[in-house]
């Protein structure tokens, strides 16, 4: 089973609105990452946000962080056109050099 | 943009053909990694590499081979490819710390196998 499944799986939204997603994992993780992938194309990264944070930043981007819930949530503000594409939450576990990713979210951003 | 090349980006071939993808990265890193996704799918991991002569098998069980003979270079291999291959497949690479961070991606290889 896969260790983060994001929701929702599609989103559609009007441009300057906001858009939310989360994810959901089962095991303890070291740090939970998120990636973009537009259509075709490779994963591009994010942000990080390791366990023992709550909260992160970047530009128009905001991570939060629950372990007690083993979730987290990307939110993206005033979004653009440009920011259409397929959102993955990617967990780190201790012990393991390597990250499981979600099923992702598909957003679409409407002009 | 990320400093990793996968070639090629396109290739049609027929069922029992020897195929090698190619993934290179010019950043020295010593993890690489190698995952298959289906369209609108999860990614899978099938290889990684610790540094190079490593090469472990990933979460997903998959009938290609890897080698790590340079640092920079990650290649894949599938002996006699069949239209169950057919898919994306993505390399990336992450540098070499206790923790394991962001990694960068290539564009990937739509392989397609009639």
């Amino acid at each position: 089973s896969q260790q983060g499944e994001e929701d929702p799986q599609a989103l559609s939204i009007q441009e300057g609105e906001n858009a939310t997603m989360n994810c959901s994992y089962k095991t303890s993780i070291n740090n939970l990452q998120w990636y973009r992938q537009n259509s075709g194309r490779g994963l591009v990264h994010l942000i990080l946000i390791r366990s023992n944070e709550r909260e992160k930043h970047s530009g128009r981007l905001r991570v939060t962080l629950d372990t007690s819930k083993k979730s987290s949530s990307l939110l993206i503000t005033a979004s653009r056109a440009a920011d259409t594409a397929s959102y993955f939450c990617a967990t780190n576990s201790g012990g393991y050099q390597k990250v499981t990713f979600g099923i992702g979210t598909k957003l679409q951003v409407i002009p | 943009e990320a400093d990793i090349y996968q070639t090629p980006r396109y290739l049609v071939i027929g069922t029992g053909k020897k195929i090698t993808l190619e993934c290179s990265q010019t950043m020295g890193h010593d993890k690489m990694y190698w995952y298959q996704q289906d369209p609108g799918m999860e990614l899978h991991l099938i290889h990684y590499s610790y540094g190079v002569n490593s090469t472990e098998k990933g979460d997903l069980s998959s009938e290609s081979t890897v080698s790590r003979i340079r640092t920079e270079h990650f290649p894949l291999t599938l002996e006699s490819a069949r239209p169950s291959h057919t898919s994306q497949y993505l390399c990336a690479s992450s540098e070499s710390r206790n923790e394991l961070r962001e990694q960068y991606f290539g564009p990937g290889t739509r392989l397609t196998v009639t």
